[in-house]
C-alpha cells in the first residue's frame, strides 16, 4: 500500500531540546515538503527538497533543519532555536512531471508536537 | 507574489443544504488550482484539482471550475452531509514551480 507515513503521531518535548520528526514515502516521488500548521491557520512551508541531497528553505525555515539522504525519507529536526515549536507538522510529497515542475502534492497524517 | 483568498469561516449548514466556499487567487501565468480537505486531527487529502482555464474538477459530489476571467475556483456541493464537516483549503501551484500557496482554510460544520 503506497503512501506517506509520519511518526510519531504525538510528540512531547521539553524546552531546549532538539527533536526529529520522521517522514517516509514509498510512492517513488522525487519532491518532499514540510509544512507547519497552527490552530485556525493555513499551512506554511518550512523546507522542501526536489532531489536527493538537495533542499531549499521555505517561508519559515528559522529554527528547523532537514536532510535528504534517501529518496524515501525527509526528516525534520526542530531545534532549540525555534521559539514557538508547538504546532501540527505535515509532510508531503509529489512526483516530477515533464519540464521539471512538480505534480500534485500528497500529504501524510501529521505529527502534533507539544513543547512542555 | 502568489496569494489565495478564501471566504471566512466558520460555515454552518444543515444536512442537504447547498454549499459554496469562495476562493480567489492572484498569480502570474497559468497556475494549477486545488482543493484539499482536512478532517479533525488528520493530514490533508486532495479533494479535486484543475490545471487549466475552464477545467472543472469533481470528486465525491464536490465541484470547482477554474475561472481565469474572475481568478476564482469556488467549491460547490449540491447536498452536504454530516460527514462533510471538515476544514477545506484552496491552493495554487505555479506552472513551473513545485511550491503550493494555501488559503487560510474554511471550517465547515454540517448539522443533522
Amino acid at each position: 500500500d503506497g503512501g506517506i507515513t509520519q511518526s510519531p503521531k504525538y510528540l512531547f518535548r521539553k524546552e531546549g531540546q532538539n527533536v526529529t520528526l520522521s517522514c517516509e514515502q514509498n510512492l517513488n516521488h522525487d519532491a518532499m515538503y514540510w509544512y507547519r500548521q497552527d490552530p485556525g491557520q493555513g499551512l506554511r512551508l518550512i523546507y522542501y527538497s526536489q532531489i536527493v541531497n538537495d533542499f531549499q528553505k521555505g517561508d519559515i525555515a528559522e529554527g528547523y533543519s532537514v536532510s535528504r539522504e534517501k529518496k524515501e525519507s525527509f526528516p525534520l529536526t526542530v531545534t532549540s532555536a525555534q521559539k514557538n515549536p508547538t504546532a501540527f507538522y505535515l509532510c508531503a510529497s509529489s512526483k516530477k512531471v515533464a519540464g521539471g515542475s512538480a505534480d500534485t502534492q500528497y500529504f501524510g497524517p501529521g505529527t502534533r508536537l507539544t513543547v512542555l | 507574489g502568489n496569494s489565495v483568498t478564501q471566504m471566512e469561516g466558520p460555515v454552518t449548514l444543515s444536512e442537504e443544504a447547498f454549499l459554496t466556499i469562495n476562493c480567489t487567487y492572484t498569480a502570474t501565468g497559468y497556475p494549477s488550482l486545488f482543493w484539499y480537505v482536512q478532517y479533525p486531527g488528520e493530514g490533508l487529502q486532495l479533494l479535486l484539482k484543475a490545471t487549466k482555464a475552464d477545467d472543472k474538477g469533481s470528486n465525491k459530489g464536490f465541484e470547482a471550475t477554474y475561472r481565469k476571467e474572475t481568478t476564482s475556483f469556488h467549491l460547490e456541493k449540491g447536498s452536504v452531509q454530516v460527514s462533510d464537516s471538515a476544514v477545506y483549503f484552496c491552493a495554487l501551484k505555479e506552472t513551473s514551480g513545485s511550491r503550493l500557496t494555501f488559503g487560510e482554510g474554511t471550517q465547515l460544520t454540517v448539522n443533522p
